[in-house]
């Protein structure tokens, strides 16, 4: 009964450098979701898989951001050249299917960028 | 019109008091909403779910006005472990896009 982890916990990086997230949802849930939460905000929607395809990327902050699900299971999330503002939890949720109802959170990603 | 919009508080109510949030959202053709509860520093975890006028689970009553766009949170007796801050979610386009609201803090004092 495995819920939805993230890898890692927490990342410190410095500006400019690449970094990627790791969302392992659980098992079976077709539908991934990647959100970012800044201190004190709420979540800020950035791209929903359904299977591994995404329909619509435009919710990625900028170009620097992608995404990729393979296998239909594990999801990266890709920073490319970190700027200071990228700095907040990233949380991954799964959802059993298409149009269902409850998303299950994992822990987060703490990105730290300075 | 902002797509999701709650009122940020923070709510500070004496335990036992009976309190209710706001939720407006923009896009009339949603169906579907919902009321996830956040702990600090922790993840979001569903509360209720609100498909037609309304929804109730002991203490906690979700209802739907659609005419005028917005869902509301009542939870009555309240607790001290009621503390938390309460997002309001709208999926839009069969859930292709979730919106989440800032969310609405809730300090439940002794």
């Amino acid at each position: 009964g495995a819920g939805v982890s993230q890898s890692p916990s927490n990342k410190v990086t410095e500006k400019g450098k690449d970094v990627e997230l790791r969302c392992d949802p659980i098992s079976g849930h077709t539908a991934l979701y990647w959100y970012r939460q800044s201190l004190g905000q709420g979540l800020e929607f950035l791209i929903y898989f359904q299977g591994n395809s995404a329909p619509d990327k435009s919710g990625l902050p900028s170009d620097r951001f992608s995404a990729e699900r393979t296998g239909g299971s594990v999801s990266t999330l890709t920073i490319q050249r970190t700027q200071q503002e990228d700095s907040a939890v990233y949380l991954c949720a799964s959802s059993l299917a298409h149009g269902t109802n409850e998303q299950f959170f994992g822990p987060g990603t703490r990105l730290t960028v300075l | 019109r902002k797509e999701v919009e709650q009122d940020p508080g923070p709510f500070n109510v004496p335990e036992g008091a009976t309190v209710a949030f706001n939720c407006t959202y923009s896009n009339s053709a949603s169906q579907s909403f919902f009321w996830y509860r956040q702990d600090c520093r922790k993840e979001p975890k569903l509360l209720m779910s609100v498909y037609s006028s309304g929804n109730e689970d002991g203490r906690f009553t979700a209802q739907l006005n659609r005419a005028s766009q917005y869902i509301s949170l009542l939870i009555r007796d309240s607790k001290l472990s009621d503390s938390a801050t309460y997002l309001c979610v709208v999926p839009w386009r069969g859930y292709q896009k979730v919106t989440f609201g800032t969310g609405t803090k809730l300090q439940v004092i002794p």
